[in-house]
């Protein structure tokens, strides 16, 4: 069965600094998301991404954010200069179509120190 | 999107049937009731989801009421291995709609044996 897949599972990093954080979403998928969980806390949608655009971003989302469809198959969410309140799990999800079902990734946690 | 109310934690005996309530009392004419879960901080997986009409797959139920202000989930045969985080979300289904998902606090679902 085709998963959604992330890299790293854990990613550890000094505040200030600049991270990546990779998913490689379902094959034939067109439409792509980011979500945050903050240890605890309920699932915030970051950014959703169609067509080599973003289409919807949070409040969240702000210019330290940024993402990127590379090539094919990747998808990347790119955080300019971590701070210790982005520390958090992200998911990455795909889905077929905008009204479809989103399959989601096991998430990268990622601890800024 | 409409807001949705759920318990914050239910019960359920291992073998036995498990009834999720969900209230969305303001949902309007073109707005889907989706079910996700999440097993202990993985990514949220895709359950079921519908308009009116009951809907069955392989992995639950879903009964809308009549007036489509409430739904409840059901997992005909609970196993311990359904414990998780249920998640009732409801979401506009047009064109100004990019996919995203709204998250909610949820039920926490514990089987027990």
């Amino acid at each position: 069965e085709p998963e959604v897949t992330q890299t790293p599972s854990h990613q550890v990093t000094q505040m200030g600094q600049e991270v990546i954080l990779r998913c490689v979403p379902i094959s034939n998928h067109l439409y792509f998301y980011w979500y945050r969980q903050i240890l605890g806390q309920k699932v915030e949608f970051l950014v959703s991404f169609y067509n080599n655009e973003i289409s919807e971003k949070s409040e969240i989302f702000d210019d330290q954010f940024s993402v990127e469809r590379p090539d094919g198959s990747n998808f990347t969410l790119k955080i300019r200069s971590t701070k210790l309140e982005d520390s958090a799990m992200y998911f990455c999800a795909s889905s077929g179509g905008r009204t479809f079902e989103q399959y989601f990734g096991p998430g990268t946690r990622l601890t800024v120190t | 999107d409409a807001k949705t109310t759920q318990p914050p934690s239910m019960d359920c005996a291992e073998g036995r049937a498990a009834n999720l309530p969900c209230n969305h009392s303001t949902i309007s004419g073109n707005e889907y009731v989706y079910w996700y879960r999440q097993i202990h901080s993985q990514g949220p997986q895709y359950i079921i989801h519908g308009l009116k009409n009951n809907e069955t797959n392989e992995m639950a139920s879903l009964i809308i009421t009549e007036d489509r202000k409430s739904s409840t989930l059901i997992l005909p045969h609970a196993t311990l291995r359904d414990t998780a985080v249920y998640y009732c979300i409801v979401r506009v289904e047009g064109s100004s709609n990019t996919g995203k998902l709204i998250f909610g606090q949820g039920t926490t679902l514990q089987v027990k044996p």
